[in-house]
């Protein structure tokens, strides 16, 4: 069972930053794949961005709200990963869960992805 | 970029099957994943690749995926199973993952 624990949101102005953390455990940390979903209030789900395990590259991929913005990184060492966000603006107010990326595979290449395990989110709020 | 169109809201009473759809173009050449979200709770998978369940979801719960449209459905609906539910795929034109705008499941 894996558990994923996410940590440091809260309230930043227009133009500030923020990072998010997120602790990992009972699993093979430098295995996964990790990313982050958003959801504003009383809205849906939105992807916000992913990292590829560390022995497949540990590249970094982002949905286009976020890009330039937003930076995912992980520190195997400590099972933690970080979402670490500037230039923040009102509509990036959201939960940010922080979410396993199971690899689905198809004649030995990616095929899908889905969100496995999440954390129980950070609330972000971005105002002045 | 892809879209998934899913309908706002579903009520079905209990005991009864509930249907949830989610529409895109050509989805059934797509992985399909399925989401329960109660609330104040964080999302959980309850189906992945179009018809799988993860361990500990029950087998009242099962998907499917042909077409322009994928499927979840719903058996024997209890007043537990009152959530959001949402369909997500990747798309690998762009490599980003696509939601769909979520449904309301009532249970009367």
């Amino acid at each position: 069972e894996v558990q994923l624990v996410e940590s440091g949101g809260g309230l930043v102005k227009p133009g500030g930053s923020l990072r998010l953390s997120c602790a990992a455990s009972g699993s093979t940390f430098r295995n996964a794949w990790m990313s982050w979903v958003r959801q504003a209030p009383g809205k849906g789900l939105e992807w916000v961005g992913r990292i590829k395990s560390t022995d497949e590259g540990g590249t970094t991929d982002y949905a286009a709200p976020v890009k330039g913005r937003f930076t995912i990184s992980r520190d195997d060492s400590k099972n933690t990963h970080y979402l670490q966000m500037n230039s923040l603006e009102t509509e990036d107010t959201a939960v940010y869960y922080c979410t396993t990326l199971a690899v689905l595979y198809f004649d030995g290449l990616p095929n899908s992805f889905c969100f496995d395990y999440w954390g129980q989110g950070a609330l972000v709020t971005v105002s002045s | 970029s892809y879209v998934l169109t899913q309908p706002p809201s579903v009520s079905v009473a209990p005991g009864k099957t509930a249907r949830i759809t989610c529409g895109g173009n050509n989805i059934g050449d797509k992985s399909v994943h399925w989401y329960q979200q109660k609330p104040g709770q964080a999302p959980a998978l309850v189906v992945f690749d179009d018809s799988d369940r993860p361990s500990g979801i029950p087998e009242r719960f099962s998907g499917s995926n042909s077409g322009n449209t994928a499927t979840l459905t719903i058996s024997r609906v209890e007043a537990g199973d009152e959530a959001d539910y949402y369909c997500q795929v990747w798309d690998s034109s762009s490599d980003h993952v696509v939601f769909g705008g979520g449904t309301k499941l009532t249970v009367l």
